[in-house]
């Protein structure tokens, strides 16, 4: 099993700046990953990250406005950039490979204002 | 026509009621997920499925393959169980149903 500490659980933030979301992992897991879901909505895939490498990003989101970093096999961080109020969503982290069963960080509510 | 359709979208009954969700998938899968999300947005994994049925205290979870549907049955509800349930399907990559959100009254 696997426990994820993801922070902050909640932000409200104004137009235009900032936040930086982290997700810390209680053992070492080679993927992890990022999902944004809408309010009524299912979760969707951002990006996957990669210790080492670059992460992938889903069709429709970009490394501008959603940078990742992965300095670690236990450490990641999702950045929301310059964000407008559609960026209102719940953050999620996770992890589990194929054959795994998923773990969930607590999730990030942000409201932009 | 969404790859994950779950039914009902919305379930509220009296505690102590026999309760099943329904999770119907149209693409080839190598495993279920059946995921319980609170208010707040975290997520908790429930059952992870490729044949046959699970049972984990008052939770049981069944699939078909050949008819590309499982169920989610909880017995004996309590309101504690009050929550959004989650199906989700994996061949390549993760797809998630929309959530049926239930709600068990005292």
């Amino acid at each position: 099993s696997a426990v994820i500490s993801q922070k902050p659980s909640r932000d409200i933030c104004q137009r235009g700046t900032s936040l930086t979301i982290q997700c810390q992992v209680d053992s070492q897991v080679t993927m992890m990953f990022w999902y944004r879901q809408q309010p009524g909505q299912s979760l969707t895939l951002i990006a996957t990250a990669n210790q080492g490498s670059e992460a992938t990003y889903e069709s429709g989101f970009v490394i501008d406005k959603f940078p990742i970093s992965r300095p670690n096999l236990t450490f990641s961080t999702l950045t929301v950039s310059n964000m407008s109020p559609e960026d209102s969503s719940i953050y999620l982290c996770s992890v589990g490979g194929v054959g795994e069963k998923l773990f969930f960080g607590s999730g990030t509510q942000l409201s932009v204002l | 026509k969404n790859e994950v359709e779950q039914s009902p979208q919305n379930l509220t009954a009296q505690e102590g009621e026999f309760i099943t969700i329904n999770c119907s998938y149209s693409v080839g899968i190598s495993a279920l997920h059946w995921l319980q999300q609170h208010p707040g947005g975290g997520i908790v994994s429930l059952f992870m499925l490729s044949s046959g049925k699970k049972k984990h205290g008052r939770l049981i979870a069944t699939i078909n393959i050949q008819e590309k549907h499982s169920s989610l049955h909880i017995t004996a509800s309590h309101p504690r169980d009050s929550a959004v349930y989650i199906c989700a399907v994996r061949d390549d990559k993760i797809i998630f149903g929309k959530g049926t959100r239930l709600h068990i009254l005292p």
